[in-house]
């Protein structure tokens, strides 16, 4: 069972469109981190988002943890192919928030 | 500063044999994790060490092991591969109540 669900799981972008992409769960978790990782390497940190309702916006990148810390969103304004990569959710659990839960990603491609 | 080092980048191994793959951190990092990611399962959670002690554990079998040295650096090994042991290996280091730096992978095929 996937505790984390990233949707959609694929898309193709023409460079300069908006995309946004979700991570949805049942549980709440005490933190939020998102990664992106290009083919043959290991994921970036992004960002990571810890208050429900938390906004935070990196140049084009803005992120949104849920109010009920449940879910969060990436939105990507302007995409360009350099965005082009995997994009990670990975929750953290009050108690144990070193063993996160991952989702499976977000396979992103812009298209120039 | 230097990012996290993980070595070999590509392995083959046959089913049967066993595999040692290292990882060193961040200066400074005492913590260290290793994941196994495929495509059909993601990243999936091997362990954790700190100050040379598993402080985490996730759900594969003994045959997967790892250890942490005085010096942060860790090893992970597994004996008796299977071919379902193919996978992306990562590493991460962290310091404590920050995300993650994670290595490139160590690319493991059993054939």
């Amino acid at each position: 069972t996937q505790l984390l669900e990233q949707s959609p799981q694929f898309l193709s972008i023409q460079e300069g469109e908006n995309l946004t992409v979700y991570c949805n769960s049942s549980s709440v978790f005490s933190s939020l981190q998102w990664y992106r990782q290009e083919p043959g390497e290991g994921p970036v940190l992004l960002v990571t988002v810890v208050t429900g309702g938390e906004v935070k916006k990196l140049k084009r990148l803005t992120f949104q943890f849920g109010d009920a810390r449940k879910d969060s969103s990436l939105h990507i304004t302007a995409a360009q192919p350099g965005d082009t990569g995997l994009y990670l959710c990975a929750g953290g659990r009050a108690g144990n928030n070193r063993k996160l839960i991952w989702g499976l990603g977000t396979s992103l491609a812009v298209n120039p | 500063k230097a990012g996290v080092t993980q070595t070999p980048r590509y392995l083959i191994k046959t089913r049967g044999q066993q595999v040692t793959l290292s990882c060193s951190p961040i200066s400074g990092h005492r913590s260290v994790s290793w994941y196994q990611q495929t495509p059909g399962q993601g990243l999936q959670f091997l362990f954790e060490y700190f100050s040379e002690t598993q402080r985490n554990k996730g759900n594969f079998p003994g045959r997967f092991s790892g250890r942490q040295f005085s010096n942060s650096r860790s090893e992970m090994n597994v004996s008796t591969l299977e071919l379902g042991d193919s996978a992306l290996y990562l590493c991460a280091s962290s310091l404590v109540g920050n995300g993650y730096t994670f290595g490139s992978g160590t690319r493991l095929t059993v054939v």
